[in-house]
């Protein structure tokens, strides 16, 4: 069974940072592309990054360029989300997801809510 | 970017009804186009992709079809689970952008 578990979500002042996780098990991680994504309270979903199987080529959102890093250890099923320069725009739940090879997403966590406020 | 403009923001049905939603993007997108189905405090769930392919799992209920810039998510009669926001997404190109969400409550 594919999952998808992320952590490290929290409550951060401006400016601060955060690292997310996202934990994967069921597939062969290192087979696929994976994304972030993000939903501010009561908004509309908004992709944050996606970074290829083998980590050659990273895309990221306008909105975090600059201030978000994405990664993966494919030794340890992982990806991985670096938030520096934090803004109380960034609150939100944010999900991992699996891109397939039609590029849509397949499966994705349960979300981990990072909320940035003083 | 590329913009994806559902329609309507808002719908209310009832069980058994036939519902549609229309997804509309600002170029042309082939089929590079898939719907979700998010229900509250849970993960979005892929229903269609490819514009018209039913995801694993998904009940025949579901369907999609169109390409190039309008494309639509059909649901031939309404069951109480299926009461949730539904999000086209497009894939033709970076950023794959959502479009803003259709909300689909019960009447």
């Amino acid at each position: 069974e594919v999952q998808l578990v992320e952590s490290g979500g929290g409550l951060v002042k401006p400016g601060g940072s955060l690292r997310l996780s996202c934990a994967a098990s069921g597939f062969t991680f290192s087979s696929y592309s994976m994304n972030w994504v993000r939903q501010a309270p009561g908004k509309g979903l908004e992709w944050v990054s996606s970074i290829s199987s083998s980590s050659s080529y990273i895309y990221y959102a306008d909105s975090v360029k600059g201030r978000f890093t994405i990664s993966r250890d494919n030794a340890k099923n992982s990806l991985y989300l670096q938030m520096n320069s934090l803004r109380a725009e960034d609150t939100a739940v944010y999900y991992c997801a699996r891109n397939t090879a039609m590029s849509e997403f397949d499966y994705w966590g349960q979300g981990t809510l990072v909320t940035v406020s003083s | 970017d590329i913009q994806l403009t559902q329609s309507p923001s808002f719908l209310s049905a009832s069980v058994g009804d036939r519902v549609t939603i229309t997804c509309r993007a600002s170029q042309g997108i082939s089929s590079y186009l898939a719907w979700y189905q998010q229900k509250p405090g849970k993960a979005p769930k892929l229903l269609i992709y490819a514009a018209s392919t039913l995801q694993s799992g998904v009940p025949s209920r579901f369907s999609g079809s169109g390409s190039g810039t309008e494309f639509t998510l059909t649901i031939s009669s309404l069951q109480p689970e299926d009461f949730a926001t539904y999000y086209c997404q497009q894939l033709n190109s970076y950023p794959p952008t959502f479009g803003q969400g259709t909300r689909l409550e019960i009447k």
